[in-house]
């Protein structure tokens, strides 16, 4: 198995643009999260989905970010318009179900000038 | 989801064991004890989970005292690899909880 599957796995982009960040799940899982990591911060969750459906989104910033999962295989991050203070790695997980083990992917770093 | 309390760092020589605390005085009998470690420029990896007893895999053991406020991570024959961040997390796991991070250990395995 591939893993959980991200991309890009770089992104520079400037203040004011859109950015959308993929994510692959595991075949078979039910669960994807999306996470934040900062130094300031740490590591966050932003929005999980059990089968396909948003089941808490309480940690998404504001409304200039939005998470899709419009099939079993795939699910989208966008940033709309994006900001410096969005720089950070963003991954993706996938579990058989909430609340079992996750996969981490890779990750994305996204750099906002 | 109870708070966990971890030493910011650790060091650990390499070949001997590395015993990680993490304290979690409010956890509550339904909430499980979770390990994930961190290596640098990686996504989180799942290391083990437990209840109430102590369980072990391939890559550690988790110990959980009696009273279930307090456990600690061993990873029996620590390696320069096993240099990493090291988070306990305590949730609901599979009854739905979600991972809250905090800022874990960093472990540093010297040779």
């Amino acid at each position: 198995d591939a893993g959980v599957i991200q991309s890009p796995r770089h992104e520079v982009t400037e203040m004011g643009q859109e950015v959308t960040l993929r994510c692959k799940p595991i075949s078979g899982h039910n669960s994807l999260f999306w996470y934040r990591q900062t130094m300031m911060r740490g590591l966050e969750l932003l929005i999980y989905f059990n089968n396909n459906v948003p089941i808490d989104d309480s940690g998404m910033p504001e409304d200039r970010f939005s998470a899709k999962m419009p099939n079993a295989s795939f699910s989208t991050l966008k940033i709309q318009p994006s900001e410096p203070r969005d720089s950070a790695v963003y991954f993706c997980a996938s579990s058989l179900s909430t609340g079992n083990e996750q996969f981490f992917g890779p990750g994305t770093r996204l750099t906002v000038l | 989801d109870a708070k966990t309390t971890q030493p910011p760092s650790m060091d650990c020589a390499e070949g001997r064991a590395a015993n990680l605390p993490c304290n979690h005085s409010t956890i509550s009998g339904n909430e499980y004890v979770y390990w994930y470690r961190q290596i640098h420029s990686q996504g989180p990896q799942y290391i083990i989970h437990g209840l109430k007893n102590n369980e072990t895999n391939e890559m550690a053991s988790l110990i959980i005292t009696e009273d279930r406020k307090s456990s600690t991570l061993i990873l029996p024959h620590a390696t320069l690899r096993d240099t990493a961040v090291y988070y306990c997390i305590v949730t609901l796991g599979v009854q739905g909880g979600k991972l809250i991070f905090g800022q874990g250990t960093e472990l540093s395995v010297k040779p």
